[in-house]
């Protein structure tokens, strides 16, 4: 079973269409994140989640809203999505207590926008 | 949270060792070294994590000295399959919810 997985891994969208990323982990981990990579390759978190509750948000268009319905599960929302939105995304998770290691991510969604 | 520094890109042959070094001079207290490693198309993976001395995994093994104001990633005998992005952290016992803080990563390419 995958640990962390994110649908859809592709996602190929016109300029102002609204987009959602899924994904789940079934590791019992209290906190889950979403992470940008660019096509610089440089990985910047955006959001974290501690049991469903919001801890970190950081600068981060307010197109981009996350949702968590429980705490196996953060979804991504993005409004009137832009050029520069064109990233790949990966979700991650982990235990609560530890910042440093124990992070399991996800395979990423790529999304480009055209 | 302490920033690293590491080369860009590394090269190396199929059967030799390689060393990626990190350097983190402004590391706290109570600040951990984790290396994650990535390959094309997935997520960051952890590899090995370190506080002092020397720590070594199935994969890994990891050097710090005594100042630990930097550190060196060994991989012994290393494969084709082991190019990748690998990533140097630094960080604390933050409560978990902090995030990991990404640098550029060192770009590593095993040749035959």
């Amino acid at each position: 079973d995958t640990a962390v997985s994110q649908t859809p891994k592709y996602l190929v969208t016109q300029m102002g269409n609204d987009k959602s990323i899924k994904c789940e982990q079934n590791l019992g981990h209290d906190t889950m994140y979403w992470y940008k990579q660019d096509s610089k390759k440089f990985l910047k978190i955006m959001f974290s989640y501690n049991n469903k509750e919001l801890i970190i948000n950081e600068t981060v268009p307010n197109r981009f809203s996350p949702k968590s319905p429980d705490k196996a599960h953060l979804n991504l929302h993005i409004n009137s999505l832009e050029l520069g939105d064109s990233a790949v995304y990966f979700c991650a998770s982990s235990p609560s207590g530890q910042s440093n290691y124990g992070y399991t991510f996800g395979s990423g969604t790529r999304l480009t926008v055209v | 949270l302490a920033k690293t520094t590491q080369p860009i890109s590394m090269d190396s042959y199929e059967g030799q060792e390689v060393n990626i070094t990190c350097s983190h001079n402004n590391i706290a207290t109570n600040d951990y070294i984790t290396w994650y490693q990535q390959f094309p198309s997935q997520g960051p993976r952890f590899i090995i994590q370190g506080y002092k001395t020397k720590v070594t995994n199935e994969v890994a093994s990891l050097f710090i000295p005594a100042d630990r104001k930097s550190s060196t990633l060994s991989l012994p005998r290393v494969s084709l399959s082991d190019t990748a992005v690998y990533y140097c952290l630094v960080g604390g016992q933050g409560g978990g919810a902090d995030g990991l803080t990404f640098g550029k990563g060192t770009h590593l390419i095993i040749q035959p």
